[in-house]
């Protein structure tokens, strides 16, 4: 079936250092990737989506580009700041598959 | 824009105790959700619904009842609280299943006595 791996948290950075948080996954079919950031006290919000191979999304300073070669959708920020302390989740939707589904999420700590 | 609505916000019940979580949107989007959040584990499907009075089992439904009763809610029941299942419980909506963007509720956290 489909699934989603990603970087295993907690990741605590300081601020102005750069982030990665991996991201693979597994399908047979061809997929939509997406990103979401949980607040602390809220629920998930889209970052943002990619539905085509080779193809960059991105969103508040945030990029992720999706590798079908890689089956990678590993999630980038060049400097974070304290007001990206969140957790991260990234999922996939396959083309035939009937929901998204989300990998176990990164919890993002970043200190002054 | 529109909102999501989950209440209660915390729910608190002994073992063994049926118990009822409600949802409410607002966007007027045809397909909602219902996962569990646990530290660890991210989120997992317990019951989703494409239209009204529409149902279908996600990969956590053991254990949960759901209800659609009209489009704009989405019932979740708890049919035997168990220790184990203390979580967060997350309502989202989509305007069609799949590719659309989902958006979600700020949650219900579950703790059972």
């Amino acid at each position: 079936g489909d699934s989603v791996t990603q970087t295993e948290g907690p990741v605590t950075l300081s601020e102005g250092t750069s982030l990665t948080v991996n991201c693979s996954y597994e399908t047979k079919q061809y997929p939509t990737l997406f990103w979401y950031v949980q607040y602390p006290g809220e629920g998930p919000q889209l970052l943002f989506k990619v539905p085509k191979a080779n193809e960059k999304g991105s969103n508040r300073g945030f990029e992720a580009t999706y590798n079908k070669e890689a089956t990678s959708f590993h999630l980038q920020k060049a400097s974070v700041q304290e007001s990206d302390s969140a957790v991260y989740y990234c999922a996939l939707r396959a083309n035939s598959g009937t929901y998204q589904r989300f990998g176990t999420g990164t919890k993002l700590q970043v200190v002054p | 824009g529109g909102i999501i609505t989950q209440t209660p916000k915390f729910l608190i019940g002994q073992e063994g105790q049926k118990l009822t979580l409600k949802c409410q949107q607002n966007f007027n989007h045809d397909t909602m959700y219902w996962y569990r959040q646990d530290s660890g584990k991210g989120l997992r499907l317990i019951y989703y619904s494409i239209t009204e009075n529409d149902l279908q089992k996600g990969d956590l439904s053991e254990g949960y009842d759901a209800s659609r009763e009209k489009k704009s809610s989405f019932s979740l029941t708890v049919t035997s609280a168990q220790k184990n299942e203390m979580a967060v419980f997350l309502c989202a909506s989509s305007k069609t299943q799949g590719y659309a963007e989902q958006f979600f509720g700020p949650g219900t956290r579950l703790t059972v006595l």
